[in-house]
C-alpha cells in the first residue's frame, strides 16, 4: 500500500491564481481531513470529509474548497490564493482512532 | 470545542537524560489523545494513542505517555534522551467515538537533545 500520497510536494503561485492540491489514499478509509501547518500554530483543521459526497468545514476553511467523488481522492482547491495561504499542507486518512499523514504539499504565494 | 496546550514550544535536554514533554487538554466528553512527532521536512508519525482503558499508554521509540483525567494532563515521556529524539512533536485531541477524523493540535514542542 501507497498509504496517503499528495502532489505536488512544492508549489510557487503568484496572488490570485488558483490551484488544486491533490491527495490519495489507498486504504479504502471513509475519513479523510485537510490541515496546514504554520510556524507555531501546530496543524489547523481547513476540511474534513466522512465518505464519498459528504464534506463539511473544519476550523479554517476561508479560501478553501473540497470535493468528495470517490472514497480515494480528496482535492484541495485555492480559488484566488493569497500570501495568508503559504504554508504546509498535510492530508490525512482515518480509520479506528487513528489517522494517517501524507507527507505534505509546502505552498508558497508571492 | 476542544483545546490542547503544550507547556514549553522548545524544550532543551543533554543525551541521556528525561525527555518530559508536557500537554494538557480541555474537552467536553472523553476524549482521545494523542502524540505525534514530525522530523525536519516530513510529515507527522504518530508515537502513541490514549483511547480507552489502561491510561499508561507506550509508543515507539521507547515513549510513553499517561492519562491523567483528574489533571486533564496527557505528558510524553522518555527515560533516556537520544540524539535520534531531536524533533517537533505535537498533543492532539478528538472527542473520541465517531469524530476521531478530527484532531485538535496543540501548537508544538520543539526538542533538541545536546550531546
Amino acid at each position: 500500500n501507497a498509504g496517503v500520497t499528495q502532489t505536488p510536494k512544492f508549489q510557487v503561485l503568484k496572488t490570485g491564481q488558483s490551484m488544486t492540491l491533490q491527495c490519495a489514499q489507498d486504504m479504502n478509509h471513509e475519513y479523510m481531513s485537510w490541515y496546514r501547518q504554520d510556524p507555531g500554530m501546530g496543524l489547523r483543521l481547513i476540511h474534513y470529509s466522512v465518505g464519498a459526497g459528504i464534506t463539511d468545514q473544519g476550523e479554517v476553511p476561508n479560501g478553501y474548497n473540497v470535493s468528495r467523488s470517490t472514497t480515494e481522492d480528496f482535492p484541495l482547491r485555492l480559488l484566488s490564493a493569497a500570501p495568508s495561504q503559504t504554508s504546509v499542507y498535510f492530508c490525512a486518512s482515518s480509520w479506528g482512532g487513528e489517522q494517517y499523514f501524507g507527507p505534505g504539499t509546502r505552498l508558497t504565494v508571492t | 470545542a476542544q483545546s490542547v496546550t503544550q507547556l514549553g514550544s522548545h524544550v532543551s535536554v543533554s543525551e541521556g537524560a528525561l525527555v518530559l514533554l508536557r500537554c494538557n487538554y480541555s474537552s467536553s466528553v472523553p476524549p482521545y489523545l494523542f502524540w505525534y512527532v514530525q522530523y525536519p521536512n516530513q510529515g507527522l508519525q504518530l508515537l502513541l494513542k490514549y483511547t480507552t482503558g489502561a491510561t499508561l499508554v507506550k509508543g515507539i521509540n521507547g515513549f510513553e505517555a499517561e492519562f491523567k483525567k483528574s489533571e486533564t494532563s496527557f505528558h510524553l515521556t522518555k527515560p533516556s534522551a537520544h540524539m535520534s529524539d531531536a524533533a517537533e512533536y505535537f498533543c492532539a485531541v478528538s472527542d473520541g467515538g465517531g469524530s476521531n477524523y478530527k484532531l485538535t493540535f496543540g501548537k508544538g514542542t520543539l526538542l533538541t537533545v545536546n550531546p
